[in-house]
C-alpha cells in the first residue's frame, strides 16, 4: 500500500542551526510531492511542491527540499533556522492514481 | 485569497448525537476534502468531493457521511458520535486537478464525551 514516512517526530533545534527533515514515500510510479507547514494556531498551508524538471525545488521562507527517486525521499532542508520556523511540517504525496497521503508529521521546536 | 471557513473552531458532544460540521470555500473550486488531523497521525482522508453531489470515500470513511448539494459548502456528518471520534477536523479545497495544492480551513476541535 502506498505510504508516506517522517521519521523525525520532534526536532528541537537552536537558532541559526540547519535543518533537514526527512520524508519517504512507498510508491513506483510518477508522484508529485508536496510539504506543507503549520504554524502554532494557523492553518495549514503550502511551504513548496514538485511536480517535475529540476528536483531541487525552492519555497517560501528559505526552504528548499530534494526529490531524489532512487531513494524514494522528498527531504525539506532549510540552511539556518529561525525561532519563527517552530511549527509542524507535513510531507504529502499524490500519485498518478490521484491518490493523496499525508506523512505523520515533523514538529519543528527551535530554542530562541 | 482563497478562504476556507470553517463552522465552528469547537465542539463538544456527547456520544450517540448527530453532528454536523460545515465548510464553505469562496474560490469557486471543484475539490473538497474533510480529513481528521491526530497526534503522530498526520492527516487521513476522510472522504472527498470533486463535484456537487459527488463524492469518494477516503482511508477512514467508517463512521461518517459527507453532504456536497451546493459547490461551495461541503458537510461532514457524523451519525452517532462516538468518543473516538474526538479529533481534529480540517477542510480543504483545491481545484479540478487533484495535483493542485490544497487550501485548508482553520479546523475543528470536536470532543466527544
Amino acid at each position: 500500500a502506498q505510504s508516506v514516512s517522517q521519521h523525525n517526530h520532534h526536532v528541537i533545534l537552536s537558532e541559526a542551526a540547519s535543518l533537514e527533515l526527512g520524508c519517504n514515500y512507498s510508491y513506483g510510479g510518477t508522484v508529485n510531492l508536496f510539504w506543507y507547514v503549520q504554524y502554532p494556531g494557523q492553518h495549514l498551508q503550502l511551504l513548496l511542491k514538485y511536480f517535475s524538471g529540476d528536483p531541487l525545488v525552492k519555497g517560501i521562507k528559505g526552504f528548499e527540499a530534494e526529490f531524489i527517486k532512487s531513494k524514494f525521499s522528498f527531504n525539506l532542508r532549510k540552511p539556518s533556522v529561525q525561532w519563527s520556523d517552530t511549527a509542524e511540517y507535513f510531507c504529502a504525496v499524490i500519485s498518478s492514481a490521484s491518490k493523496i497521503i499525508f506523512g505523520s508529521g515533523t514538529r519543528l521546536s527551535i530554542r530562541p | 485569497d482563497v478562504k476556507v471557513t470553517q463552522s465552528s473552531r469547537y465542539l463538544v458532544k456527547r456520544t450517540g448525537e448527530k453532528v454536523f460540521l460545515e465548510c464553505v470555500q469562496d474560490m469557486d473550486h471543484e475539490n473538497m476534502f474533510w480529513y481528521r488531523q491526530d497526534p503522530g497521525l498526520g492527516l487521513r482522508l476522510i472522504y472527498f468531493s470533486y463535484d456537487v453531489k459527488m463524492k469518494e470515500k477516503g482511508d477512514i470513511p467508517e463512521g461518517y457521511s459527507v453532504s456536497r448539494e451546493k459547490k461551495e459548502r461541503f458537510s461532514l456528518i457524523l451519525e452517532s458520535a462516538s468518543t473516538n471520534q474526538t479529533s481534529m477536523y480540517l477542510c480543504a479545497s483545491s481545484l479540478r486537478d487533484i495535483s493542485y495544492e490544497q487550501y485548508f480551513g482553520p479546523g475543528t476541535r470536536l470532543t466527544v464525551t
